[in-house]
């Protein structure tokens, strides 16, 4: 079956960077796009970005751009994505999801578990 | 501001039937069939319910369906049960290579 398992909970300060990761099995990881949502506190979903199945092209939500970066292994079937600068408002659970195999314009089936991210100083 | 409006909330007793709307735009709903919904109970992931405007995953009861008209989406949940109390959430692919989502809708089984 397919299973999305994300690293733990993660406390920043402000300005500091982190970085998730989230390991796939169950299925052939290498031709699925992978995407990446957050939920800040008693708020709805936001679509941060998406990785193609290659590693080699990614699109981020223009709100993000030049502070994330979304990458993969193949080797391990691990995504991971990074958030740098953070403040206050990047207090959120962090979700990875399984796309489709075929291209980026399906919203994504399988979901992690979730992982909290929370910036305080 | 989500680029979807949603209600933020709808109800209805057991056994009956409920309809949540979606109203995007000609950036996004209207110009695309990648339209998804998502059953979100507290504490939990996402679960997909319905992609490509109407389409159901396998074990996705068929009491849920989709549909679409110009730039506004639709779920609906018949013979309503205390276990689709939740939050309802939809997404729609949208020009530049985006995802949109809605804000949200609370769902409650009276």
């Amino acid at each position: 079956q397919v299973q999305l398992v994300q690293s733990g909970a993660e406390v920043k300060k402000p300005g500091a960077s982190v970085k998730v990761s989230c390991k796939a099995s169950g299925y052939t990881f290498s031709i699925y796009y992978m995407y990446w949502v957050r939920q800040a506190p008693g708020q709805g979903l936001e679509w941060m970005g998406i990785i193609n199945p290659s590693g080699d092209s990614t699109s981020y939500a223009q709100r993000f751009q030049g502070r994330v970066t979304m990458t993969r292994d193949t080797s391990t079937s691990t995504v991971y994505m990074e958030l740098s600068s953070l403040g206050s408002e990047d207090t959120a659970v962090y979700y990875c999801a399984r796309g489709s195999s075929s291209s980026w314009y399906d919203q994504p089936d399988y979901w992690g578990q979730g992982t909290q991210v929370t910036v305080s100083s | 501001q989500p680029a979807l409006t949603q209600p933020a909330s709808v109800s209805g007793s057991p056994g009956q039937s409920i309809t949540i709307s979606c109203t995007g735009s000609s950036s996004d709903v209207a110009s695309y069939n990648f339209v998804s919904w998502y059953q979100q109970h507290p504490g939990k992931a996402p679960k997909l319910m319905i992609y490509e405007v109407s389409e159901r995953p396998s074990g996705v009861s068929n009491r849920f369906s989709g549909s679409k008209s110009g730039n506004t989406a639709s779920l609906t949940i018949s013979g309503l049960q205390a276990e689709d109390e939740a939050e309802y959430f939809c997404c729609s692919y949208a020009d530049g290579s985006t995802q949109v989502f809605g804000g949200g809708t609370t769902l409650t089984v009276l």
